[in-house]
C-alpha cells in the first residue's frame, strides 16, 4: 500500500463550489505539506503543518484553507473554487525530527475547474 | 531566502547519450540539496540529496550529481539515457533544520530512440 495517499485522483467542478482534496499517511511523519502543480512553474507551496496544531501558509494560500485532522491527514479545501486553480495538487509528508528535509508524495489530484 | 534555477525547460537526448541537466541554486545557510523525478502520472520521487557529506552523491537508476559550492551548483547527470528516463526533474534546495525546500521550475527530458 502506497505511503501517502490522495483522494480523489481526479475531481471536475464548477465555478463556486466548495471542495475538499483529502490526504492521509501511514509513514509516522509529522511534518505534511500542501502544493500546487502548474506547467512551467514547477511547485508552489500552499500550506504546510509541521504538527496537529501548527498550520502555516505558503506563499499561494489565498484562496485555500487547510484542517489537520491527525498527525496522519491532512486535508486542502477550496472555499469557493475559480478556474485559475485548475491544476495538479499534491500532498508530501516530512521525515521525523532532524531528517534532512526529504519530502515524500503522494500521487496527486488532477483539479479541473469550469 | 534561497532560490533554485533549472536552465532549461526542455531537454532532448539519443538513448545512450549522456544527460545533463543544469541546477544552481542560492541560499543564505548551508543547503540542503535535492532532484526529485516525476514520471507521467505519478507524484515525484526522491532520486538523490545531498546534506553536506561527500560532493559527489550518487542516486537511484544510475543517476549523480555534484554539489559545487563555488560555482552554486547541483547538476544532474547520467553516462547512458535510456528510455526509461523521460520524465519531469526538479531541483530543490532547503536551508539545514528549515523544513521548507523551494523547487525549481522543472525540466523535461526526451529520450529519443
Amino acid at each position: 500500500d502506497a505511503d501517502v495517499t490522495q483522494t480523489p485522483r481526479n475531481r471536475i467542478t464548477k465555478t463556486g463550489k466548495r471542495i475538499m482534496l483529502e490526504c492521509s499517511q501511514t509513514k509516522g511523519h509529522d511534518r505534511m505539506y500542501w502544493y500546487r502543480q502548474d506547467p512551467g512553474l514547477g511547485l508552489r507551496l500552499i500550506y504546510y503543518s509541521f504538527d496537529v496544531k501548527d498550520i502555516n501558509k505558503g506563499e499561494i494560500s489565498d484562496g485555500y484553507s487547510v484542517s489537520r485532522q491527525a498527525q496522519a491527514k491532512f486535508s486542502l479545501s477550496l472555499e469557493s473554487a475559480i478556474p485559475n486553480q485548475t491544476a495538479l495538487y499534491f500532498c508530501a509528508t516530512g521525515g521525523l525530527a532532524g531528517s534532512t528535509d526529504t519530502q515524500y508524495f503522494g500521487p496527486g489530484t488532477r483539479l479541473t475547474v469550469l | 531566502a534561497q532560490s533554485v534555477t533549472q536552465l532549461g525547460s526542455h531537454v532532448s537526448v539519443s538513448e545512450g547519450a549522456l544527460v545533463l541537466l543544469r541546477c544552481n541554486y542560492s541560499s543564505s545557510v548551508p543547503p540542503y540539496l535535492f532532484w526529485y523525478v516525476q514520471y507521467p502520472n505519478q507524484g515525484l520521487q526522491l532520486l538523490l540529496k545531498y546534506t553536506s557529506a561527500a560532493t559527489l552523491v550518487k542516486g537511484i537508476n544510475g543517476f549523480e550529481a555534484e554539489f559545487k559550492k563555488s560555482e552554486t551548483s547541483f547538476h544532474l547527470t547520467k553516462p547512458s539515457a535510456h528510455m526509461s528516463d523521460a520524465a519531469e526533474y526538479f531541483c530543490a534546495v532547503s536551508g539545514g533544520g528549515s523544513y521548507i525546500p523551494t523547487f525549481g521550475r522543472g525540466t523535461s527530458l526526451i529520450v529519443h530512440p
